[in-house]
């Protein structure tokens, strides 16, 4: 199946500060990506959509100033949290679509964030 | 509001029985309802999806069943095994876009 990565798979960092997550599509064009939020034994929830070139959409009660997404290419989406505070600590999993239908879209192995 | 309920919470199955995990949704515009398998610290996984046209497929091991009338679909995972334990999430979507996921279902399969 068709592969999509995250890096870092882990971060540690100090509340304040700012974190990039990026997530890439290794062998295909995305043209659409995902980037959901997942708390410890809790269910994925979605926190944006954005298609490559456009600016996201963010599902409600997410910060847009917060959760910064920017989708520079087909094949990569980077989400930053800024002035990151340890509620932000959690899994970030992106996917990422290359067609129409919903079974071409595929999940990240995720990043764990710890804000201290 | 959960679009999508599922249930056991958790579940623990012995060796080569049968591990059944079930969904209901109200959004009756749902056309795709996948289920993902997720290990610790790693995304999900497709498993199996079905449309609401079907009220079956089956891939190996593991089946769904859907019932369009009742809103609820489940997962069958048949002769289970200790590499079955995992989280199970069901979910549904429509126009492809936005998936609403279940809670999950924590699987312990025995040896």
């Amino acid at each position: 199946g068709a592969v999509v990565s995250q890096h870092p798979s882990w971060v540690i960092c100090k509340s304040g500060t700012s974190v990039k997550i990026e997530c890439r599509s290794l062998d295909f064009q995305a043209t659409t990506m995902f980037w959901y939020r997942q708390f410890p034994k809790q269910s994925l929830m979605l926190m944006a959509t954005s298609n490559e070139g456009s600016k996201a959409t963010y599902e409600q009660g997410v910060e847009k100033d917060k959760f910064l997404i920017n989708h520079a290419s087909l094949t990569l989406s980077t989400l930053t949290v800024t002035s990151a505070h340890p509620e932000d600590s959690s899994f970030y999993i992106c996917s990422a679509r290359f067609g129409p239908s919903p079974d071409t879209q595929y999940f990240g192995p995720g990043t764990r964030l710890t804000v201290l | 509001q959960q679009q999508v309920k599922q249930s056991p919470q958790s579940l623990i199955v012995q060796k080569g029985g049968i591990s059944i995990i079930n969904c209901a949704y109200e959004n009756t515009a749902f056309d795709y309802f996948p289920w993902y398998q997720q290990f610790p610290g790693k995304g999900p996984a497709l498993l199996i999806a079905i449309r609401p046209d079907v009220s079956e497929k089956k891939e190996g091991r593991f089946t769904i069943s859907f019932n369009k009338s009742a809103k609820q679909f489940s997962l069958h995972i048949m002769d289970s095994q200790p590499g079955d334990s995992a989280t199970y999430f069901c979910a549904a979507s429509y126009t492809g876009n936005q998936f609403y996921f279940g809670t999950g279902t924590s699987l312990t399969v025995i040896p």
